[in-house]
């Protein structure tokens, strides 16, 4: 069965204390890993799209990277801004409707 | 920068009672989605809808749920009568291509009484 579990659950940091995210994934051929950004009341807000194991993007103070089980959301110098909640979602290979398969999210709270 | 849009953001309907969540996707997108998030749950897929039909539904999408594009840009859907456990947060999403990213709207609150 397709899974997608996300660790931690919740996270809080100081204000510049690095950390990271991590999702891992359990899907029949990996079409395409997706991390979003969710705050209260909203819907996700799209920030990275990875294809293929090896791969990273940048935006700011956020890193993803990818391996063949798992993906982790790097996060450098975060502020107070961050907060949030990260979501990871897969679609899978054997579908090509572009169904997204989401994990239970990571709320991160950063403290000034 | 282009958005989706939801409406109503909250609607509160008595159960047996049909409802229809109304989204306008982005212009160009031609991939439509709905999701529901029940609180404190995760995101769950409800339907892909392209070219005019249904592409794919989960086991949620049932009978009572039908979507529509009924003109070229409105993408609505309708739970024709409502139970107590429809109570979620809807949202719309679209992309360009299937393996695009998907932007969604910031959803419908549906609350059934």
């Amino acid at each position: 069965e397709d899974q997608v579990t996300q660790s931690p659950e919740a996270l809080r940091l100081q204000e510049g204390e690095s950390s990271s995210l991590n999702c891992s994934y359990t899907v029949s051929g990996l079409r395409g890993l997706f991390w979003y950004r969710q705050d209260p009341g909203k819907g996700p807000e799209f920030l990275f799209t990875l294809y293929s194991a090896g791969e990273e993007k940048e935006k700011e103070r956020l890193k993803a990277t990818l391996t063949k089980k798992e993906s982790f959301l790097h996060i450098t110098a975060p502020k107070p801004e961050d907060s949030a909640t990260y979501l990871c979602a897969v679609q899978h290979g054997s579908s090509n409707t572009g169904k997204l398969i989401f994990g239970q999210g990571t709320t991160l709270q950063v403290k000034p | 920068e282009p958005e989706v849009t939801q409406t109503p953001s909250h609607q509160v309907t008595q159960m047996g009672q049909e409802v229809i969540l109304r989204c306008v996707p982005i212009s160009n997108h031609l991939y439509f989605y709905w999701y529901r998030q029940i609180l404190g749950q995760k995101v769950e897929f409800l339907v892909s809808f392209y070219n005019n039909e249904i592409s794919e539904k989960s086991e949620i999408f049932d009978d009572q749920f039908s979507v529509e594009r009924p003109d070229g840009s409105n993408f609505t859907l309708k739970i024709r009568s409502t139970k107590l456990e429809d109570s979620a947060m809807y949202f719309c999403a679209s992309s360009g291509q299937e393996n695009q990213p998907q932007h969604f709207g910031d959803g419908t609150r549906l609350s059934i009484l």
